[in-house]
């Protein structure tokens, strides 16, 4: 069974400031996906990025970026130039590439960006 | 338009009731889900319909029935709530095209009460 773990349960920075949130994940497929979501106070589920196990390049959104170390099963996520708004929990998925379309989501991480 | 709706957004009942959540997907997704998030925010896959086929059945209680009228719908039904079943339960859908997937679109939830 896949496994993800986020090991900092808890995060701040001062707005502008570059943030890394880490993820580590377990499994033994070779093809997957893996994600990161954002949840803001609102609740509401929202998908920052995305990348494919099969990419050696690392995904990019705008502000948001991602470390991937596919031998190291390590994923990641880097927000440039923090702003207030992206104050939320953020969650790491895994989801393999055949089978069933099952996310498996690590405890999340609660980043505040404090003015 | 909301792509995926739930309703009712907040539920509050007393323990022994039987309540529905209901939710409708307007993207044409051919998979839905329901994730239930804990108190301590850990999200957790509870069933998976395709084309209103159970896919995916984790280790749920049977008080916990899913009905899938079409492929558009996905609701569940509890009975005889308990204590624990308070939590915030999120609607789901996703498409996979050409072995690519990009990721779940969720409602923005339920928050179950159960008094």
């Amino acid at each position: 069974a896949q496994t993800v773990t986020q090991s900092q349960p808890e995060m701040s920075v001062q707005e502008a400031e570059t943030v890394t949130l880490s993820c580590t994940y377990d499994t033994s497929e070779n093809n997957y996906y893996l994600f990161w979501y954002k949840q803001p106070p609102s609740r509401q589920m929202i998908l920052v990025i995305r990348q494919e196990a099969y990419k050696q390049q690392n995904a990019t959104e705008n502000r948001f970026s991602v470390n991937f170390q596919k031998a190291a099963k390590s994923f990641s996520l880097k927000i440039s130039d923090s702003q207030l708004g992206d104050t939320a929990m953020y969650f790491c998925a895994f989801m393999k590439q055949v089978g069933a379309q099952k996310l498996v989501f690590g405890q999340g991480t609660r980043l505040t960006i404090n003015p | 338009d909301t792509a995926v709706s739930q309703t009712p957004k907040y539920l509050v009942t007393q323990m022994g009731n039987d309540k529905s959540i209901k939710c409708e997907q307007n993207l044409g997704h051919d998979t839905m889900y329901w994730y239930k998030q804990d108190s301590k925010k850990f999200l957790k896959i509870m069933f998976s319909y395709n084309n209103k086929e159970l896919i995916i059945n984790e280790t749920v209680p049977n008080r916990f029935s899913p009905k899938s009228p079409d492929k558009a719908h996905l609701n569940l039904h509890i009975n005889s709530l308990e204590l624990g079943d308070s939590a915030v339960y999120f609607c789901a859908s996703s498409q996979r095209q050409d072995r690519n997937l990009y990721g779940y679109t969720f409602g923005s939830g339920t928050r179950l009460t159960v008094v």
